[in-house]
């Protein structure tokens, strides 16, 4: 069955830029994580949605906003672009508490 | 506050040797937890998890062993090969899966032929 995919891959924006990206998870899966890797911080949660809800939020400004639509794929949106946004953004999908999250190859953001 | 510590951010092994990464926790009500490996430039990969009642898992050349008095884990690889170097991350979830994912921040494992 198809995986988590996220699009684009690979993304430069600048400063000040607005930015969507975008994540269709394993069909049937309801939760869709998104977390920010950045060198040294490892994954860091943004925040989950499930059934269209956003069920968690991770510690970032309110420039990162994210939604699930009624076939589970899900958006994030970052609104004014700093240069430390740039980070690979991952996206995950689960089929529920035991199954472990399913991760897409990511979009690779870079501001300049 | 970090809940889930991997204190060693490079680990070189020996091809054919054994590979120990090691993660602690904080969080007492973490009930799951779970090994990830990742490639450069490639989204993160399930590798092995255990549940809080149990304290050894294995599966193939990796085994995890959980110490909750310590809220310490490990991950054993057996024998280490070099397409097992990677960045490997520990993760945690508590409150049965209601609350998010919480990792830590990776071992890079590298393995020397």
């Amino acid at each position: 069955k198809a995986g988590v995919t996220q699009t684009p891959r690979y993304l430069i924006k600048t400063r000040g830029q607005q930015v969507t990206l975008s994540c269709s998870p394993i069909s049937g899966h309801r939760s869709v994580s998104w977390y920010q890797q950045t060198p040294g911080q490892g994954l860091q949660f943004l925040f989950e949605y499930f059934s269209e809800t956003q069920r968690n939020k991770g510690n970032f400004p309110g420039r990162f906003s994210g939604r699930q639509f009624s076939n589970s794929r899900s958006e994030m949106n970052v609104s004014t672009l700093e240069l430390g946004d740039s980070a690979l953004y991952l996206c995950a999908s689960s089929a529920g508490h035991g199954a472990g999250y399913t991760f897409g190859s990511g979009t690779r953001l870079t501001v300049v | 506050d970090q809940q889930v510590k991997q204190n060693s951010p490079s680990l070189s092994v020996q091809e054919g040797r054994i590979s120990i990464l090691n993660c602690d926790y904080t969080n007492s009500m973490f009930d799951y937890f779970l090994w990830y490996k990742k490639y450069p430039a490639e989204g993160p990969t399930f590798l092995i998890s255990i549940s809080s009642i149990k304290d050894k898992n294995e599966d193939g050349r990796f085994t995890v062993f959980l110490n909750k008095s310590a809220k310490h884990l490990s991950l054993h690889i057996v024998p280490s090969q070099p397409g097992d170097s990677a960045v490997y991350f520990c993760a945690a979830w508590g409150d049965s899966g209601n609350t998010p994912l919480v990792f830590g921040k990776g071992t890079r494992l590298s393995v020397i032929a």
